[in-house]
């Protein structure tokens, strides 16, 4: 299966943006590439995710290389409370067991500095 | 809307009983897993229903179970309760099956086993 790698941790100073990376050499064709991330005391909350194209949404966008081995989560001005522990996450289209369940690794987790 | 409910939001119980966990999906959602989160382990998948049916399940003992009811309403056990199984146990919910989807969470059961 393919994996993923990111930072363990990441400080950010407030309002200004956070570019999240996450490495993943050996995505396949066919695995789409999600962000979670997990604030204290919550469950894990579905960020964004995306195939191939960059995609944007209210919370954050999603910069995917042009070979899609490594992605790019950015939060445009970081407010404290986007403090959270981030995952990058592969889905894969083919195995539509495994790609149902969410394989979360250690993530990184970012500090926003008032 | 309402989001995902887990009930009870804190339990404690002793080694050996058991515990029934339950979960109320987003209305109109129909597929639901769960995860186990611990310090030493962090999030690892459970099992996933849809449409009343186990699709999925991850690297458990048969302690572990769940099953889900013809509202989406699901609910997991833990037989002979270990001092182990202490964790969060989130429950997650998406609309169908499809990597295409994201998964919204409720804010987990915290167990506690003495």
């Amino acid at each position: 299966d393919a994996k993923t790698t990111q930072p363990n941790s990441m400080e950010s100073n407030e309002e200004e943006p956070v570019h999240l990376p996450c490495n993943h050499s050996t995505i396949s064709g066919t695995d789409y590439i999600h962000w979670y991330r997990q604030l204290p005391s919550q469950g894990p909350e579905y960020v964004i995710h995306g195939l191939t194209s960059n995609v944007n949404n209210r919370m954050a966008s999603l910069a995917i290389a042009e070979d899609r081995k490594s992605s790019t989560l950015i939060l445009h001005r970081a407010t404290l409370r986007d403090a959270a522990v981030y995952y990058c996450i592969l889905r894969d289209l083919r195995n539509n067991n495994a790609g149902n369940m969410l394989t979360f690794g250690g993530g990184t987790r970012l500090m926003v500095k008032p | 809307k309402a989001g995902v409910t887990q009930t009870p939001r804190y339990l404690i119980k002793t080694r050996g009983q058991q515990v029934t966990l339950s979960c109320s999906p987003i209305s109109g959602h129909r597929s639901v897993s769960w995860y186990q989160q611990t310090p030493g382990q962090g999030l690892q998948f459970l099992f996933e229903y849809f449409s009343e049916t186990q699709r999925n399940k991850g690297n458990f003992p048969g302690r572990f179970s769940g099953r889900q009811f013809s509202n989406s309403r699901s609910e997991m056990n833990v037989s002979t309760l270990e001092l182990g199984d202490s964790a969060l146990y989130l429950c997650a919910s998406s609309l169908v099956r499809g990597v295409d989807y994201g998964y919204t969470f409720g804010s987990g059961t915290r167990l506690t086993v003495v």
